[in-house]
């Protein structure tokens, strides 16, 4: 069984510049989450889709964020205009319909983003 | 909001067990308690889950006492290949949101 997919694995950016960020997540998983990780601290909670639906979109730090997955399938992360502080490790992990929020995730390897 | 707590650090020698602490306070009546270790430059991957009482499976055991407010997580046997951060993960009671541990970072010795 093919894991989370996250592409691309590392991008280097200007600030100003827009970035798309990719995550396919395990086929069958209904839920899908997007967090970020800036050097140095915790992991932040971003956003979570039920299919193609927003359930939770509360962690997106503004409106320069914007998330979308066509189709209940794959997600896209658009960054735009990209700041300096949205460097960070973008990770995306996906899980069966369970019982919480916190129920087994799996997880990409992580989008790399670096503004300059 | 719900806040999770975790040491920084700590080290261990191949062979012992290790015994990791998270506390969670307003942690969500009916959603899991998860662990997920993390090497560098991978995503986290999920150790272990549990709801009350005592889980195990092949790798760890999970220990939470019945007021939820915290969470032990055991690893029998150590390895060097332990060496990694472990995060504990809730769901918070008052918001619904996922609140991570900023990371238990265990470095095992020969």
């Amino acid at each position: 069984e093919a894991g989370v997919t996250q592409f691309p694995s590392h991008s280097v950016i200007e600030k100003g510049q827009t970035v798309t960020l990719r995550c396919d997540p395990i086929s069958g998983h209904d839920n899908l989450y997007w967090y970020r990780r800036v050097m140095g601290k915790e992991i932040k909670f971003l956003l979570h889709f039920v299919k193609e639906s927003k359930q939770d979109e509360s962690g997106m730090p503004n409106n320069r964020f914007l998330a979308e997955r066509t189709g209940g399938t794959y997600s896209t992360l658009k960054v735009q205009p990209a700041e300096l502080e949205d460097s960070g490790v973008y990770f995306c992990a996906s899980s069966q319909h369970g019982e919480g929020l916190a129920y087994e995730q799996y997880f990409g390897p992580g989008t790399r983003l670096t503004v300059t | 909001l719900a806040k999770t707590t975790q040491p920084i650090s700590m080290d261990s020698y191949e062979g012992q067990e290790v015994n990791i602490t998270c506390s969670h306070n307003n942690i969500a009546t009916n959603d899991y308690i998860t662990w997920y270790q993390q090497f560098p430059s991978q995503g986290p991957r999920f150790i272990i889950q549990g709801y009350k009482t005592k889980v195990t499976n092949e790798v760890a055991s999970l220990f939470i006492p019945a007021d939820r407010k915290s969470s032990t997580l055991s690893l029998p046997r150590v390895s060097l290949s332990d060496t990694a951060v472990y995060y504990c993960l809730v769901g918070d009671k008052s918001n619904y949101q996922l609140i991570w541990g900023a990371g238990t970072k265990l470095i095992i010795k020969p």
